[in-house]
């Protein structure tokens, strides 16, 4: 079993400032683990993904997320905030061991606001 | 360019009548479809795992007779709301699984069905 436990539902940061969204998960196996983005009215789109590798994950537009398994999270920080990365976040988790297409568990979802 | 397509985007039409969506892959054979429902302000949930050539998987929950699925080519899986009421009203996303890609699934932009 897996699951994935966002732990704010609205972060609300400056333009600028850094961005933490925090992200527990749970898995039986050696997950794999990913942030995507979701503008409103659109599809997700990928950020970052860790599979066992680096546990220092770097993504697209600045994003980068650390797995630490002794706390068993993977919180997803940017240094700093730009407009446009306003949006809902999801971190996600794939159990390698379902094979055959990858099910995925998402969070609840982060609704990331960002201030002038 | 977008590796999934949905269509259509968004979707208007009385109670009792039946919706198709269509969810295809661009540039690769997709073996695995996914079919998802995400309600405002919530996570996507999986309504089931389509299948090319055979049966498609459904979660538990959600009715095989009402949400038909179809993955009759390596690059298409459709899926009909069969008899909409008002309470299928939500946002529909599919994704698709890309062997030969490092991300899990790519998404589709999401389809607005709402019954009146």
């Amino acid at each position: 079993a897996q699951s994935v436990t966002q732990l704010d539902s609205h972060v609300s940061v400056s333009e600028g400032t850094p961005v933490l969204l925090r992200c527990n998960y749970s898995s039986s196996y050696s997950p794999s683990l990913f942030w995507y983005v979701q503008h409103p009215n659109k599809g997700l789109q990928l950020l970052l993904k860790y599979t066992s590798a680096a546990t220092l994950v770097k993504g697209i537009n600045g994003f980068e997320a650390e797995f630490k398994k002794s706390e068993t999270s993977f919180h997803l920080t940017k240094p700093s905030a730009h407009m446009s990365d306003a949006a809902e976040y999801f971190c996600v988790v794939s159990d390698q061991i379902t094979g055959g297409g990858n099910k995925l568990t998402f969070g609840t979802g982060t609704q990331l606001k960002v201030e002038l | 360019g977008a590796v999934v397509s949905q269509h259509p985007s968004r979707v208007i039409c009385k109670s009792g009548t039946s919706v198709k969506i269509e969810c295809r892959s661009l540039d690769f054979q997709a073996t695995t479809m996914f079919w998802y429902r995400q309600f405002p302000k919530q996570s996507l949930m999986l309504m089931a795992t389509s299948n090319e050539g055979s049966k498609a998987t459904y979660e538990q929950g959600v009715e095989k007779d009402k949400f038909l699925i179809n993955h009759a080519s390596l690059t298409l899986s459709t899926l009909t709301v069969t008899s909409a009421h008002p309470e299928d009203s939500s946002f529909y996303i599919c994704s698709a699984r890309d062997p030969g890609s490092y991300q899990p699934q790519h998404f589709g932009d999401g389809t607005r069905l709402s019954i009146l």
